[in-house]
Order: structure tokens, then C-alpha cells, then sequence
């Protein structure tokens, strides 16, 4: 089976920098993707790392460490729209996809 | 190009009940997932088609439940008899075939069970 592992909740400051971590415990790994859902709304796609490092899109960075199982989604000059929660999910063997519990994070002024 | 959509939106349903929810991912996507969200947990897995196959439906809860996806297209899970406790938000996602692909999430319907 899978498990996942994020804090559930996260707060910080608008302009501020966010990191949500994430470690996994699986096989047949393939890679991990983030996901942002706001309330009442439909999760959607951040950002996928299948190799090692850092991959960056506009404000939002994720990291992925294959070794130590382990990820982060970063997120830079947080805004008062970024208020949501963010789930990793991994990618896994016949292209299963496997989510964790999700952080909720606030943003405030 | 049209999104995935599910319907209905909403549903409430009695104890006993029996609810099919609908799924039409996006054309072309080989692969279809169903999750459950029950009150801000976890968007727990329930099952993966690819095409018409069943590749993984370890997540379904119990025989209560029943996927199909027909001719690879558009897919239905039905819940009979509805308990109190298969009350959640369920949603639906499609990918293309592939490893490095994006899923693509409808808006989900939010079953209640009285």
C-alpha cells in the first residue's frame, strides 16, 4: 500500500514563503504531484517532479528527494488567493494515483 | 475543450437508497479515477480504469459499490444500498496515457445520506 504524510495545517502572512512537506512511503514509485483545492472546488494540478530537484513555475516551486522518499511545494509571495489546501499525491506503479490527507493553508494580511 | 464533468452536483439520498453518479472525462483520456472526500480528510482513492478495465479498484469500500466505464468513454458508480456513512464529496479525473501526465478533476458530487 501507500502512505502519505503532510501537516494539516499551515499558516503564514501575505508576502511571506511557505514550504509544505511531504514524505511517502510506497512502491512502484513513478513521481509526485502537487494539487490545490479550494473550498468547494475541484482539485488541480500544480506541478509533477518524477526526478530529483527542484522544479519551478512562476511562484510555486516543488522538490523532490527519490532518496530520502520526501518533497516539498514551495510557495513565494504568498497572496490572500493562495488560502486553500494543497494535497501530494504520488504516482505510482500502472499509473495509480495516491493522495495525502492535504494541508490547509490560511493566508492572512 | 470540455472539462471532466460529473453529475449530479448534489445528491441526497435516503438510508437504503440507491444513487448513480456519472462521470465524461475529458475525450481521449485512457484513464479514469474515482475519489471520495469525506469532510476535509483525505481525497481517498476508490478505483482506476484505463479504457474499459478495472486496473485497480482496491479502494472500493465494500460490494455496496459498483463501477463501469462502457466502451471506455463516460463511467458510472453506483451505490446500493447507500449507508450513512458513504456520504462525501466523490470525484472524478481523467489523464491521457502516460506516466507524466496531468489529471484533470471535475467538480465532484456531493452525496448526502439521510
Amino acid at each position: 500500500g501507500q502512505s502519505l504524510e503532510q501537516p494539516s495545517e499551515v499558516t503564514a502572512v501575505e508576502g511571506a514563503i511557505v514550504q509544505i512537506n511531504c514524505t511517502y512511503q510506497t512502491s512502484g514509485f513513478y513521481g509526485l504531484s502537487w494539487y490545490q483545492q479550494h473550498d468547494g472546488g475541484a482539485p488541480t494540478f500544480l506541478s509533477y517532479n518524477a526526478l530529483d530537484g527542484l522544479e519551478e513555475t512562476g511562484r510555486f516551486s516543488s522538490f523532490l528527494s527519490r532518496s530520502d522518499s520526501y518533497g516539498y511545494l514551495l510557495l513565494q509571495e504568498l497572496q490572500m488567493k493562495d488560502s486553500a489546501s494543497y494535497f501530494c499525491a504520488v504516482r505510482v506503479l500502472n499509473n495509480d494515483m495516491r493522495f495525502g490527507a492535504g494541508t490547509r493553508l490560511t493566508v492572512k494580511p | 475543450e470540455a472539462g471532466v464533468t460529473q453529475f449530479p452536483s448534489h445528491s441526497v439520498i435516503e438510508k437504503g437508497q440507491t444513487v448513480t453518479l456519472r462521470c465524461d472525462p475529458i475525450s481521449g483520456h485512457d484513464n479514469l479515477y474515482w475519489y471520495r472526500r469525506v469532510m476535509g480528510k483525505e481525497i481517498k482513492f476508490l478505483l482506476h480504469f484505463v479504457k474499459e478495465s478495472k486496473q485497480d479498484e482496491s479502494g472500493m469500500p465494500n460490494n455496496r459499490f459498483l463501477a463501469e466505464r462502457t466502451g471506455g468513454t463516460y463511467s458510472t458508480l453506483k451505490v446500493q444500498p447507500a449507508e450513512l456513512e458513504d456520504s462525501g464529496v466523490y470525484f472524478c479525473a481523467s489523464s491521457q496515457a502516460g506516466r507524466n501526465t496531468e489529471a484533470f478533476f471535475g467538480q465532484g458530487t456531493r452525496l448526502t445520506v439521510v
